[in-house]
């Protein structure tokens, strides 16, 4: 059974990177797409980008300046970047598989809240 | 910039049928769009129900269709359960590896 576990700090400040990891595990990266989804407090969902594991990237355009993902393949893990953030980057962030040539998500992690404040 | 644009709330009564939508500020949807839809309760991670238009994913009721209706991708729920008082979101693709989610629709059941 996949499984995708989102991991890292819960408090950033202002202005600092953003940085988050997600693990794979019961199955091996080296397949599909890997997306990075948000959602802040009370309200919908918003595709921030994706990488593949030859290492692709796609990047919602309204944040591309900002943000970052790669993938470390031995570690079967993938991680978001996300630079000079602000209070309006507060938001539960998940991790989840997408389907290439379909382009839907499959599998989806638990999320994790990231607060930026100081 | 084109929008993807959902119901914001919609409410159906137990055992009746219901059709939320999903269209574009501009344009039609259509199959190639590749619309999918997502089922989100509160605290919990979206749960993935149709794809590519009308296939239903892994364990999901056949009471969960999905079709393109009237220039927008629909998912009907059929005999409608108290358990399916969630928001409801779609996904388009909008070519080049863009995903685009819609605002979502807050179903009731009452």
């Amino acid at each position: 059974q996949v499984q995708l576990q989102e991991s890292g700090p819960g408090l950033v400040k202002p202005s600092e990177t953003l940085s988050l990891t997600c693990t794979v595990s019961g199955d091996s990266i080296s397949s599909y797409y890997w997306s990075w989804i948000r959602q802040p407090p009370g309200k919908g969902l918003e595709w921030i980008g994706y990488i593949h594991y030859s290492g692709s990237t796609n990047y919602n355009p309204s944040l591309k300046s900002r943000v970052t993902i790669s993938v470390d393949t031995p570690k079967n893990q993938f991680s978001l970047k996300l630079s000079s953030v602000t209070a309006a980057d507060t938001a539960v962030y998940f991790c989840a598989s997408q389907w290439g040539g379909d382009w839907y998500f499959d599998l989806w992690g638990r999320g994790t809240l990231v607060t930026v404040s100081s | 910039q084109t929008v993807v644009t959902q119901e914001p709330s919609f409410s159906v009564s137990p055992g009746g049928t219901v059709t939320l939508t999903c269209g574009l500020t501009s344009g039609s949807v259509s199959t190639s769009f590749y619309p999918s839809w997502y089922q989100q309760t509160p605290g919990q991670a979206p749960r993935t129900l149709i794809y590519r238009t009308n296939t239903r994913s892994s364990g999901v009721p056949d009471r969960f269709s999905g079709s393109i209706l009237a220039n927008k991708a629909a998912l009907t729920i059929t005999g409608a359960q108290a358990d399916d008082e969630s928001d409801y979101y779609c996904v388009l693709y909008m070519g080049g590896g863009t995903s685009v989610f819609g605002g979502g629709t807050k179903l009731t059941v009452l």
